[in-house]
């Protein structure tokens, strides 16, 4: 079980470049989010999924897309970057079932400059 | 809507105990969760209260008491590896999304 994988790890980027920071896991979990931690600050819901072909907004979704054509992936993409978008970028899956526990990726370092 | 608040940061020595406190106010979740982060690193899951009480799991246990909105984590037999940041959250009753307090980051002394 390699659990909730994350690429690229770290990337630069320039002021309107777009990317996609891919995001899986191999545990069969219906429920995935994203999240973006600022420096010293704590994790901001940008989008989340409850299952295939399902997704909704969090607390900060402007400038990001998502899809979820499978269970197992949840990329992210940003259009058009801005140097507010300077982040680190968490994927997470749960089962949701009792404890409700999420199983976070080792995330993405983004700059843009 | 939700909101949780921590300390923003906690200072112990090695061997002591140190307790974290989450307050909160929301319109309702299914429990409080607690996350530990390192430098650099992932949130990892520590504790789970889905009822009023202490959950207890190894060096570390959490409690939670819905009537006074509040929980807290605590920390026993501090070692140097404990130091880290930590994060309480919630799942509210309506949507699937969770909301993360900002965290209370913990540093351990020799």
């Amino acid at each position: 079980n390699a659990g909730v994988t994350q690429t690229p790890k770290f990337r630069i980027l320039k002021i309107g470049q777009s990317m996609t920071l891919q995001c899986a896991q191999d545990m069969n979990h219906n429920y995935m989010y994203w999240y973006r931690q600022d420096p010293g600050m704590g994790l901001k819901l940008i989008y989340y999924s409850v299952g295939a072909g399902i997704t909704d907004k969090g607390e900060v979704p402007n400038g990001y897309n998502v899809s979820r054509s499978t269970t197992e992936d949840f990329p992210l993409r940003l259009e058009l970057a801005a140097p507010s978008q300077t982040s680190v970028y968490f994927c997470a899956s749960s089962y949701s079932g009792v404890t409700d526990t999420q199983y976070f990726g080792p995330g993405t370092r983004l700059t843009v400059l | 809507g939700q909101s949780l608040e921590q300390p923003s940061e906690v200072t112990a020595v090695e061997g002591a105990i140190v307790q974290i406190n989450c307050t909160y106010q929301t319109s309702g979740f299914y429990g409080l969760s607690w996350y530990q982060q390192h430098d650099g690193g992932a949130p990892t899951f520590l504790s789970y209260n889905a009822l009023d009480g202490l959950e207890e799991t190894g060096r570390f246990s959490s409690f939670l008491s819905r009537s006074d909105s509040y929980g807290y984590l605590l920390l026993q037999e501090l070692q140097m590896k404990d130091s880290a940041s930590y994060f309480c959250a919630v799942r509210p009753l309506y949507g699937q999304n969770f909301v993360f307090g900002p965290g209370t980051r913990l540093s351990v002394l020799p």
